[in-house]
């Protein structure tokens, strides 16, 4: 069964450096998503893409945080500088469309911890 | 701003005993999708409910969607330990650009 990949699993780093993260989604899924989720809490839609462009970013910290799917494949999402608060698991996810009625296939995240 | 309430935040049973968790909106919503989280997992979907009033079941979880769009529950009956781990209602607020959006989940833990 196709799934989405995610890597580094783990990452730790110290704040003020730049971490970035990759993720492959399912083949021929349209649209990706990244997700922050704090330890007891629902995940947080940081970004979206649907093919190659960002169709929903308003909650990403855009000073510091960017994201990108230049061929409508794979994706990174990194933070400049990274932040003690930003302590949490980045979870990535893929659709076959966008419009919020289809299953979101996760991959296994990122945990990140800024020292 | 639009909000997916889920209650309760944690649930421990016996096994064998039911639960049930709680999804509330404050607007209608378009859908319900329904994920589980193994502790160290990631969320894996398990339903979408669609319609007003619409029941479905999956083996020993039965999903609810309410008659005005706007709860929705799932309950377990006779827990297993496999059951174990965080239980996240999703959906599409009235009025939203089709963003779904989770509730904080309801944990389950079972004593074996």
């Amino acid at each position: 069964e196709a799934e989405v990949a995610q890597s580094p699993r783990y990452k730790i780093t110290e704040k003020s450096q730049a971490v970035a993260f990759w993720c492959d989604p399912i083949s021929g899924h349209a649209t990706l998503y990244w997700y922050r989720q704090i330890l007891g809490q629902g995940p947080e839609l940081l970004v979206q893409f649907q093919d190659e462009s960002v169709v929903d970013d308003s909650q990403l910290p855009k000073d510091r945080f960017s994201a990108e799917r230049l061929k409508g494949v794979d994706s990174t999402l990194k933070i400049q500088p990274a932040e003690l608060g930003d302590s949490a698991m980045y979870l990535c996810a893929s659709s076959r469309q966008g419009d919020g009625f289809y299953e979101q296939y996760f991959g296994p995240g990122t945990r990140l911890t800024v020292t | 701003g639009q909000q997916v309430m889920q209650i309760p935040q944690y649930q421990h049973v016996q096994e064998g005993e039911d639960f049930t968790t709680y999804c509330n909106s404050s607007t209608t919503l378009s859908n319900i999708q329904w994920y589980k989280q193994r502790p160290g997992g990631h969320p894996v979907f398990l339903i979408q409910l669609v319609k007003s009033g619409e029941v479905k079941k999956q083996k020993r979880l039965t999903f609810q969607f309410g008659e005005a769009k706007k709860n929705s529950s799932l309950h377990i009956t006779a827990t297993q330990t496999t059951d174990v781990g965080t239980y996240f209602c999703a959906g599409i607020p009235g009025g939203s650009n089709y963003k779904l959006t989770f509730g904080k989940g309801t944990l389950l833990t079972v004593n074996p």
